[in-house]
């Protein structure tokens, strides 16, 4: 089964950028998304189709996606942004979401 | 505006057969492109995609649940209905349910989910 790998925690400082990367076999062939939670609260779609952002998230947010690794950008970080990121793709006609990444702005 | 809302027991005892059901408002899924998935996420875990049912009534499970789960959806009340059977306590989990507009398609992201409903198996 296709399987999707990202880091259990990434640290920022405030008003940097951080980084979170899912890999997955030839993933930059899939359409990846990334979906944003905070504690006690359901996901929220940030980015979808690799790189478009959805009505309401800022431009801070971005994507990429190519050969085995997909990049969750998030630029100018504010303390808001602080929450669990996890990244999702279609294999198979089965849905897979990678293990999430702990977001935390120092 | 689009909601949905997920109903369904609280605490469910070993070996039973678990159903929710997922209420939503905002769009029908007899519109072409529409899909409504389940989805879990045990506490403090990853979210773990469970079951699809697309607006032609195509049903997509997870391969490691696919002998557990059924789903279907009544689209005159505009709910979607997951069972669950032999719940066992590894599937204490928040369920959520989420709607796919772009179903058929390339993408076919979430990009509307529901609040969760907190599923405790115990005896």
């Amino acid at each position: 089964s296709y399987e999707l790998t990202q880091p259990l925690s990434v640290s920022v400082a405030l008003g940097q950028t951080a980084r979170v990367t899912c890999g997955g076999d030839n993933i930059g062939r899939k359409n990846v998304h990334w979906y944003q939670q905070k504690p006690g609260q359901a996901p929220v779609l940030v980015i979808y189709r690799d790189n478009n952002r959805p009505s309401g998230i800022p431009e801070r947010f971005s994507g990429s996606n190519s050969g085995n690794t997909a990049t969750l950008t998030i630029s100018r970080v504010q303390v808001g942004d602080e929450a669990d990121y996890y990244c999702q793709v279609w294999a198979s006609s089965t849905g897979v979401f990678g293990g999430g990444t702990k977001v935390t702005v120092l | 505006q689009v909601t949905l809302r997920e109903s369904g027991p609280a605490l469910v005892k070993p070996t039973q057969t678990l159903t929710l059901t997922c209420s939503f408002s905002g769009f029908s899924l007899t519109t072409s492109g529409m899909c409504v998935s389940w989805i879990r996420q045990p506490p403090g875990k990853a979210l773990e995609w469970l079951a699809l049912i697309s607006w032609d009534d195509d049903k997509y499970y997870s391969t490691s649940l696919k002998t557990r789960l059924t789903i279907s959806k009544d689209t005159s009340k505009n709910q979607v209905v997951l069972t669950m059977t032999n719940m066992d306590p590894v599937d204490t989990a928040s369920y959520y349910c989420a709607r796919i507009s772009s179903g058929g398609g390339a993408g076919m992201e979430h990009d509307y989910w529901g609040q969760g409903t907190l599923v405790t198996v115990s005896s």
